[in-house]
C-alpha cells in the first residue's frame, strides 16, 4: 500500500524559512516524479513543486519559484520542500504527492499534508 | 502558463440526479486533463485521467470526455457518498488545476 506522510508544517514568521519533509512507502520510491501540492484554507489546489526520478530536473510555478526548493533522498525514500521568504499567502496545507509516473503524468496518491501557517 | 476554468463553483443536486462539470483550457491540452475529488478534512482522491480512464475503484457512475480546450466530468445518479469538491487537472504542460466544484445536496 503506497503511503505518504509529511511532516514539519507549523507556526513561522513572515520572511523566515520552513523545510517540509515527506517520508514514503509501499512502493519503489526511485522510480516516480514526486510533487508538492497545497491548499489555502476554504480555497483550491495549488500545484507547488515536481522532482524527477534522480533529482536532477525540477519544476515550480512563477509563485514559488526562486523561494522553495524540492529535493530527495531516493535511498532514505524522503521527499523535501525547503521554504524560504515565506509570506502570509503561503499560509496551506501542504500535500505530498507520487506522479503516477514521470513528466506529463498526474496526481496518484496523496498524504494527509501538513498545515504551514505564516504569521507574526 | 495554462490556465483552466472550471464551472460552475458550486453546485446543487438531488440524489439520482446527473451532474456535469466543465473546464476549459487556455490552450490545447491534448486530453492530458484528470479529475479529483475531495471530501472536508481528505486527500483529493484520483477519479479519472486522460479525459476519460477511470482510475480502478472509481465507479462507473462517473464519466468524463472532452479534446482539445474544452472538457467535462459527469455523475450520474448522485449518491450521498459523492457530495464533496471536484478538480479539474492539466498536466499537459506542468500542472495547473481549475478552481474547483462544491457539490452540494438539494
Amino acid at each position: 500500500e503506497v503511503q505518504l506522510v509529511e511532516s514539519g508544517g507549523g507556526l513561522v514568521q513572515p520572511g523566515r524559512s520552513l523545510k517540509l519533509s515527506c517520508a514514503a512507502s509501499g512502493f519503489t520510491f526511485s522510480n516516480y516524479y514526486m510533487a508538492w501540492v497545497r491548499q489555502a484554507p476554504k480555497k483550491g489546489l495549488e500545484w507547488v513543486a515536481t522532482i524527477s526520478t534522480s533529482g536532477s530536473r525540477t519544476y515550480y510555478p512563477d509563485s514559488v519559484k526562486g523561494r522553495f526548493t524540492i529535493s530527495r533522498d531516493n535511498a532514505k525514500s524522503s521527499l523535501y520542500l525547503q521554504m524560504n521568504s515565506l509570506k502570509s499567502e503561503d499560509t496551506a496545507t501542504y500535500y505530498c504527492a507520487r506522479h503516477s509516473g514521470y513528466y506529463g503524468s498526474p496526481f496518484a496518491y496523496w498524504g494527509q499534508g501538513t498545515l504551514v501557517t505564516v504569521s507574526s | 502558463d495554462i490556465q483552466m476554468t472550471q464551472s460552475p463553483p458550486s453546485l446543487s443536486a438531488s440524489l439520482g440526479d446527473k451532474v456535469t462539470i466543465t473546464c476549459q483550457a487556455s490552450q490545447n491540452i491534448n486530453k492530458y486533463i484528470a479529475w479529483y475529488q475531495q471530501k472536508p478534512g481528505k486527500a483529493p482522491r484520483l477519479l479519472i485521467r486522460y479525459t476519460s480512464t477511470l482510475e480502478s475503484g472509481t465507479p462507473s457512475r462517473f464519466s468524463g470526455s472532452g479534446s482539445g480546450r474544452d472538457y467535462s466530468f459527469s455523475i450520474s445518479n448522485v449518491e450521498s457518498e459523492d457530495i464533496a469538491s471536484y478538480y479539474c487537472l492539466q498536466y499537459d504542460n506542468l500542472w495547473t488545476f481549475g478552481g474547483g466544484t462544491k457539490l452540494e445536496l438539494k
